[in-house]
């Protein structure tokens, strides 16, 4: 079966490392997307991608940065993770219709 | 930017009650998902319903996209149906999904 598997699903680490949150497909989607989930906002987008080499910025963009260098992987950097970046991640794909499909979600505690 | 609200933001239910969750959104739109995030977290696809209305067991969508809403209906509700649902709908450029803030229900048995 397709699917969306992100990795790695907990992570704690420290204040001013770098982090980077896997996401990988099998659907053959050409959009992908990140989302932070925090108590009192919601689902927030962060960097979405509608193809190889194609990256944009989504509303919380700010301290992440994302590449895309083949259809099935969008991985997300935290480039110096700061206690504002606890949260848990949301990796999403879909075709272009605009229905999407999430992963499981990872969590992150910045110390 | 579009807006989404969704109502109510808090339910209680008895098992085996009925319920209406409600989501408004601003602009006009193309697509409308439903979302439910079970206790573990995550995040499980109900519908896909740009109009129209669609049944999956005991749950029910519509969406009056002319008027701007969705009702998700839940029958005969039961524990495992606990969680938050949200709903979701596109940005006016693109495919990015702009989420409601959720209806957090509650199943007692």
């Amino acid at each position: 079966d397709a699917e969306i598997t992100q990795s790695p699903r907990h992570k704690i680490t420290e204040t001013g490392r770098q982090v980077t949150l896997a996401c990988h497909q099998t659907w053959n989607h050409n959009n992908m997307f990140w989302y932070r989930q925090d108590l009192g906002h919601g689902l927030r987008l962060i960097h979405y991608s509608y193809g190889v080499q194609d990256t944009n910025k989504g509303e919380v963009s700010d301290g992440y940065s994302v590449s895309r260098s083949n259809t099935e992987d969008l991985p997300l950097t935290l480039e110096s993770a700061a206690s504002s970046q606890t949260s848990v991640y949301f990796c999403a794909s879909g075709r272009g219709t605009g229905e999407l499909f999430f992963g499981e979600g990872s969590r992150l505690t910045v110390l | 930017g579009i807006q989404v609200e969704q109502s109510p933001p808090d339910l209680i239910l008895q098992e085996g009650a009925n319920s209406t969750l409600r989501c408004n959104f601003s602009d006009s739109v193309n697509n409308l998902q439903w979302f439910h995030q079970n206790p573990w977290g995550q995040l499980i696809n109900l519908f896909y319903i740009p109009s129209g209305t669609k049944q999956n067991g005991r749950l029910s969508a519509t969406t009056v996209a002319t008027e701007r809403y969705s009702l998700l209906y839940i029958s005969s509700s039961q524990t495992t149906d606990s969680g938050v649902y949200f709903c979701a709908v596109p940005h006016r450029w693109g495919n990015k999904l702009v989420f409601g803030a959720g209806t957090i229900l509650r199943v007692k048995s």
